[in-house]
């Protein structure tokens, strides 16, 4: 069964400055991923995906994210963060199945502050 | 536009009530999921269903059911609410296309006292 580890519960970040929030999975086979933003009292939005090709993969918001095989990683990054970034960021993974979509595990999420 | 709704947003029970949450989808989506987020657990998975009358447990269906009898609702059902069901419920649906997007509803907070 797949899993994913998101190290890092709370990230405190200042405006103007680059973030990463990293993600690690465990799945036998190639993963689809996925990382999502909750804002407070919000759903979830999600932010990119990777599926397959180019490993890094251009998300909404100037959001990007690298899917490096040999660590088993899906770091989300972004070159200069602003306080409407203020959120909850889920790291998912999912499993290709003859059905078609399969069901998503999410990490426990990473909160992340932004300070003046 | 498309949307998914859940309602009601707030709910209060007491211990042993049966509590059924709403979702509601306008996109034609085949696949929908009920999630709860749990602080320290992220989001885990409650039930899904790939289509109409299909209905599958996920990670933690103990203490709940579902029914899918259209493609646009599938109603969450507490058969008896415990103090543990105290979360935040969330639904989703995709395409049945690979690894399509899920969307999220808002959610719904529920207070089991």
């Amino acid at each position: 069964a797949q899993s994913v580890t998101q190290p890092d519960i709370h990230i405190t970040v200042s405006e103007g400055a680059s973030l990463e929030l990293r993600c690690n999975y465990s799945y036998g086979a190639t993963p689809y991923l996925f990382w999502y933003v909750q804002s407070p009292g919000q759903g979830l939005q999600l932010l990119l995906k990777y599926f397959s090709g180019d490993t890094l993969v251009q998300g909404i918001k100037g959001f990007e994210a690298e899917f490096k095989r040999s660590q088993s990683s899906f770091n989300l990054r972004k070159p200069s963060v602003h306080w409407s970034d203020a959120a909850e960021y889920f790291c998912a993974v999912g499993a290709g199945s003859n059905f078609g979509n399969e069901k998503l595990t999410f990490g426990t999420g990473t909160r992340l502050t932004i300070i003046p | 536009d498309a949307e998914i709704t859940q309602s009601p947003r707030h709910k209060i029970t007491e211990t042993g009530r049966q509590v059924t949450l709403a979702c509601h989808q306008t996109w034609n989506h085949n696949n929908m999921f009920w999630y709860r987020q749990d602080l320290g657990h992220g989001l885990r998975l409650i039930h899904y269903s790939y289509g109409v009358h299909d209905t599958n447990k996920g990670e933690v269906s103990d203490g709940y059911s579902v029914s899918r009898s259209n493609t646009e609702d599938l109603p969450l059902t507490l058969e008896s609410a415990a103090s543990s069901q105290t979360s935040v419920y969330f639904c989703a649906s995709s395409e049945d296309r690979l690894q399509e997007t899920q969307y999220f509803g808002p959610g719904t907070r529920l207070l089991v006292l």
